[in-house]
């Protein structure tokens, strides 16, 4: 058990819905990132943030937003879904400073019908 | 940029033999950080092992240790007496001392011969 907790683990939706994947860090992490897998761009990272505030965007799309709150657990919001997003959601967190490696949840599984 | 790649996406090894894994990387980055990643099919993310580039001396955990070349910018991982339970997809992954992001490569799938 990594200590960071995600949910859902699976969610089934159709096009043009909205939806929100919900991390909860592993105590006395401060930062919290977002990845992408899926089977054609493997494993890619979205977007951290630190302790409240955005710190780096990667490949994250525009109709994609995040956001951590006071409690430090953070959501990604995901809109106007098409079916290339259905994919593998990964939650890491870390310290966010220095050496210290990321852990990450189990993942949520996005299917778009 | 910084890229990662893993030029063998399967490999099979008979049960308590040795392996080894292949895992490149580029960068002109003088300070960072090299970590294995491991994927059963139960999809988590595990941590195997990691690197700090400014150490020579190669990380070891239990059976798994690396082959860090710097100069070659090879990071390679070696599973001894592989385990059922060493069936995975493994990850190799970079991080810039500068940044946080993980950069992943395209994974390597093992299979364990019983």
């Amino acid at each position: 058990d990594s200590g960071v907790t995600q949910t859902p683990k699976h969610l089934i939706t159709a096009t043009g819905q909205r939806v929100t994947l919900r991390c909860s860090p592993r105590s006395g992490d401060l930062s919290v990132y977002w990845y992408q897998q899926s089977l054609d761009q493997g494993l890619q990272f979205l977007i951290q943030y630190y302790n409240g505030e955005e710190r780096a965007k990667g490949n994250i799309l525009e109709r994609f937003s995040a956001q951590q709150f006071p409690d430090l657990h953070s959501e990604l919001n995901l809109s106007s879904l098409e079916l290339g997003d259905s994919a593998l959601y990964f939650c890491a967190s870390s310290v966010g400073r220095g050496y210290q490696p990321q852990h990450f949840g189990d993942g949520t599984r996005l299917s778009i019908l | 940029a910084q890229t990662v790649t893993q030029s063998q996406p399967e490999m099979s090894v008979q049960e308590a033999e040795t392996v080894t894994l292949s895992c490149t990387y580029d960068t002109s980055e003088s300070d960072y950080y090299l970590f294995w990643y491991k994927q059963p099919p139960s999809r988590q993310m595990i941590l195997v092992i990691r690197q700090e580039a400014y150490k020579q001396q190669n990380a070891t955990e239990n059976r798994f240790s690396v082959n860090f070349q710097k100069a070659a910018k090879s990071f390679s991982l070696k599973i001894s007496d592989s385990q059922l339970g060493d069936a995975a997809m493994y990850f190799c992954a970079y991080r810039w001392e500068g940044a946080q992001k993980l950069v992943f490569g395209q994974g390597t799938r093992l299979t364990i011969n019983p």
